[in-house]
């Protein structure tokens, strides 16, 4: 069965500094990988989403960068926090149910609070 | 602009009591509609998923049900028990699009209380 990880699930970091958020599949080859953010008692938001190694699209412009190094790991960048960086942050991968229909499902979520 | 939009935004209800909580969307070109559960501080997790031709799914105590000439949608808890307690979050998506994540719209979800 196919299981997603992130790491860390909780991280406390100053403005200024560096980020780097972890994402891992198992049990899946060549899926689409995506990050979201929630911020607190909002709506997912769309950050990137990936549908091969390398190739990275973003749907915001922001403080954030995404690179997708091997096939079902997906990692979230920043050179220097903001405050508003801080929330919730889900990774997802999808895996086609049949015709046009997808299914995504959701990590177990990093909680990031920049102070 | 796509949207879905979500009621109420929150609601408190005893346990055993049945509940419906509200989805509209201006979604177009309407692919599938989902419900998600998300426990306080966990990935959200899929509860039903309906395409254009259903107009009813269950999935134990929670049945979803999808008018796509109103564009909207519900999804009925019924006999309420505390593990309910959660967002529950209306997803639509669009027709027609290769990576399906980039189409999705979320709503803001519905916070539910279950008291014992």
């Amino acid at each position: 069965s196919q299981t997603i990880h992130q790491w860390p699930a909780t991280l406390v970091q100053p403005v200024g500094s560096p980020l780097s958020l972890e994402c891992t599949v198992e049990g899946t080859s060549n899926p689409n990988l995506y990050w979201y953010r929630q911020a607190a008692g909002r709506g997912l938001q769309l950050l990137f989403y990936s549908v091969g190694i390398g190739q990275i699209s973003s749907e915001v412009p922001q403080n954030l960068s995404a690179s997708r190094p091997q096939d079902r790991q997906f990692i979230l960048s920043s050179k220097k926090l903001l405050l508003s960086d801080s929330g919730f942050y889900l990774c997802a991968w999808s895996v086609r149910l049949s015709g046009p229909q997808y299914e995504q499902y959701f990590g177990p979520g990093t909680r990031l609070t920049v102070t | 602009k796509n949207q879905v939009e979500q009621s109420p935004q929150s609601l408190i209800i005893l346990e055993g009591k049945n509940c419906t909580l509200q989805c509209n969307y201006t979604v177009s070109p309407f692919s599938n509609l989902r419900w998600y559960k998300q426990d306080t501080g966990r990935g959200p997790v899929s509860l039903t998923i309906m395409t254009f031709s259903e107009n009813t799914k269950s999935n134990g105590r929670y049945t979803a049900t999808l008018d796509a000439d109103t564009k909207q949608s519900s999804l009925h808890i019924t006999a309420s028990q505390l593990s309910d307690s959660a967002s529950y979050i209306c997803v639509v998506s669009e027709k027609g699009i290769k990576a399906a994540g980039n189409k999705l719209t979320f709503g803001g979800g519905t916070r539910v209380l279950v008291k014992p």
